[in-house]
């Protein structure tokens, strides 16, 4: 078993939509939780960063953190052309150790 | 890219043959990290420095070597390239205090014939 499952889409989405990205995990001891945007032939960027349970929003994102559930989300309100990207999460246990990367979401935001 | 540079930023190369990719950054961090990504695998750590000389293997390190005499260059070497090495690689870099937070460079595409 993986130690992070991320739906690999492709989800295509109209403009303006909310859109709702996943991720769920195994291991308990994971307390960290990222999300990155990548868009095609880049690097990953670090859009938001989370630290145990609870939300965190910035602007149109909002990212979500079920510790009971071993369930992350990101959700993007208002979703624009310029989201289209492959989003990927990643987790770690903390300061020090081995980050944990989904397999990335591919998002098509359509005008 | 947060002040990092990879280089060559595309190469095509020759099974059995040595390749050396180099990263270098500007910020001054102190870890820092060698990824490839491949579909259905994401991000996998090869390596990774928590500082001058010293040196970490991560998940995938067989075939693979690293050196880090300079705080800016983090060189991964392929010893004896093989075609289960044809990737896209990426270096990261992440202070010392925030590690869970990792900032990436562009990338690497190796393409091992």
């Amino acid at each position: 078993q993986k130690e992070v499952e991320q739906d690999p889409g492709p989800l295509s989405v109209p403009e303006g939509a909310i859109v709702s990205l996943n991720c769920t995990y195994s291991n308990s001891a994971f307390q960290y939780f990222m999300w990155y945007r990548q868009y095609s032939r880049k690097g990953p960027e670090l859009l938001m960063y989370t630290y145990s349970s609870g939300n965190k929003e910035d602007g149109r994102f909002t990212a979500q953190v079920d510790k009971s559930s071993k369930y992350i989300s990101l959700f993007i309100r208002d979703s624009q052309p310029s989201d289209s990207a492959t989003y990927l999460c990643a987790m770690s246990a903390g300061t020090g150790n081995q980050f944990y990367f989904g397999t990335g979401t591919s998002l098509t935001v359509i005008p | 890219d947060a002040g990092i540079t990879q280089s060559p930023r595309h190469k095509v190369t020759e099974t059995g043959t040595p390749v050396t990719l180099r990263c270098h950054q500007t910020e001054n961090h102190r870890y820092m990290y060698w990824y490839r990504q491949d579909p259905g695998h994401g991000l996998r750590l090869i390596h990774y420095s928590y500082g001058v000389k010293d040196t970490d293997k991560g998940e995938v390190s067989d075939g693979y070597s690293v050196s880090r005499s300079k705080t800016e260059d983090f060189l991964l070497t392929l010893e004896s390239a093989t075609s289960s090495q044809t990737s896209v690689y990426f270096c990261a870099i992440s202070e010392s205090v925030r590690r869970e937070t990792q900032y990436f460079g562009p990338g690497t595409r190796l393409l091992v014939l």
